[in-house]
């Protein structure tokens, strides 16, 4: 079956460093891979969208990356402040929905 | 322009009971889904819904059911709750094309005894 693999501990950064979250996936060829940002208590929120013939996709200071032959999207924030503190989720594109990683928690301490 | 917007945001249930989430969105998007949220486990497809009067069954749909009589609503029944159905559930649309990008509703925080 489709699995989709996100770093499952979270993810604990100096402001300023760069944040890079990784997101796996097994048994299927997605045509495209989306990033979205969960706050505690609210619902996703979408950030960025990676199409297969993309290797890079930039938006002021997120980079999401995609490997087709590993099986595997790389999701950076660069000069990463407070305010990035959130769970990101991969949501690969598969039989014609997406499937949703379990997200990975990202703290940046100032 | 509110988005998407769901109501309850909290309840709680004794087993048996009945209750319908409603979801409401004022973006025109052809795309509807009910997803539920659970420690460790991701977001998961329980229904949605590519236009109005369509509905059709994603990944944990046992248990639930929907309706989507209007465009801009989508509601969620549980015939009869369980305590397994303790869950967050949020509601999500979308433009016509699988795949465009999804915007969600605040979710439900619902809880089964």
């Amino acid at each position: 079956s489709q699995k989709i693999e996100q770093n499952s501990e979270a993810l604990n950064i100096q402001e300023g460093k760069t944040a890079t979250l990784t997101c796996n996936y097994t048994n299927y060829s997605p045509a495209y891979l989306q990033w979205y940002r969960q706050d505690p208590g609210r619902g996703p929120v979408f950030l960025l969208l990676i199409r297969e013939n993309e290797k890079e996709k930039r938006k002021e200071r997120l980079k999401v990356t995609f490997d087709t032959t590993l099986k595997q999207s790389l999701f950076h924030i660069t000069a990463s402040q407070p305010a990035d503190s959130a769970t990101y989720l991969c949501a690969p594109l598969g039989g014609g929905k997406l499937i949703f990683g379990q997200g990975t928690e990202l703290s940046v301490k100032p | 322009n509110a988005g998407v917007t769901q109501t309850p945001k909290f309840r709680v249930l004794k087993t048996g009971q009945s209750m319908t989430l409603l979801c409401a969105q004022d973006m025109n998007h052809e795309y509807m889904y009910w997803y539920r949220q659970d420690p460790g486990m991701g977001l998961r497809l329980i229904h949605y819904s590519v236009g109005e009067g369509t509905t059709a069954k994603g990944e944990v749909p046992d248990g639930y059911n929907v309706s989507r009589l209007k465009k801009q609503n989508f509601l969620l029944g549980l015939e009869s709750a369980a305590p397994s159905q303790t869950s967050v559930y949020f509601c999500a649309s979308s433009y016509e094309r699988a795949g465009n990008e999804q915007f969600f509703g605040p979710g439900t925080r619902l809880t089964v005894l």
